[in-house]
């Protein structure tokens, strides 16, 4: 069963807006954390933002904040003030504590496509 | 210089070729991974390694053969591949359970 949603598949946004990703994760684990990261065409995922389950604020990294909203298990990132190099996949995940069937491994949403406009 | 670097970054190879691609990371890192990113599906976790013991294999074909010789280094030996294995490989490393690191990823077509 797919446990990180994306539904967003593409977004235009124009340089200097901001742009809401949306992701939501199904988990029964108290403990896991969030990720996002990005792809530019080159391939390479870019480590953007982490959210753990207990962090009672909101991750913020610079332009980057994830609106984190645990009883509706949303993990939406937020990009202000878009720049044309923001244009890439961008990829939410969520990394659940380890058990004994599972390494407690990194899965992955289908991904958002951001194109920024100038 | 990401931390994790994989090569080659792009491969072409018939069916009936054997090759293998090379993943190397020096962050101190304890588990890497291999990944597999084909054209509008998400990443396939494939195989992972903890301290150079392969921990899970995602049910993978096993023209795909993994090796880690060391907790630098991880390996994907390929042989007779199919056309549907065209795909981004990437291989990642992590600390315990912290976040991923990357690489550039190996760009692999099978003709």
């Amino acid at each position: 069963a797919q446990k990180i949603t994306q539904t967003q598949p593409g977004m235009f946004v124009q340089e200097k807006e901001a742009v809401t990703l949306d992701c939501t994760y199904d988990t029964s684990d108290q403990s896991y954390g969030l990720f996002w990261y990005k792809q530019p065409s080159s391939g390479e995922m870019i480590f953007l933002i982490y959210q753990g389950s207990y962090d009672e604020q909101n991750a913020t990294e610079g332009r980057y904040s994830l609106n984190f909203q645990k009883a509706r298990k949303s993990a939406n990132l937020v990009i202000s003030a878009s720049q044309l190099g923001d244009s890439a996949m961008y990829f939410c995940a969520m990394r659940e504590a380890p058990s004994d069937d599972s390494w407690g491994k990194l899965q992955f949403g289908a991904g958002t496509q951001v194109v920024v406009t100038p | 210089e990401t931390g994790v670097t994989q090569t080659p970054r792009h491969l072409v190879m018939g069916m009936t070729n054997k090759k293998s691609l090379k993943c190397e990371q020096h962050l101190g890192h304890n588990a890497m991974y291999w990944y597999k990113q084909s054209a509008k599906k998400p990443l396939e976790l494939m195989f992972v390694y903890s301290l150079e013991e392969r921990v899970e294999n995602n049910s993978v074909p096993s023209r795909f053969s993994p090796e880690c010789p060391n907790s630098s280094h991880l390996f994907l030996h390929l042989h007779t591949l199919q056309p549907e294995d065209s795909a981004l490989y990437l291989c990642a490393s992590s600390r315990d359970s912290y976040g991923y690191t990357f690489g550039s990823g190996t760009r692999l077509t099978v003709v």
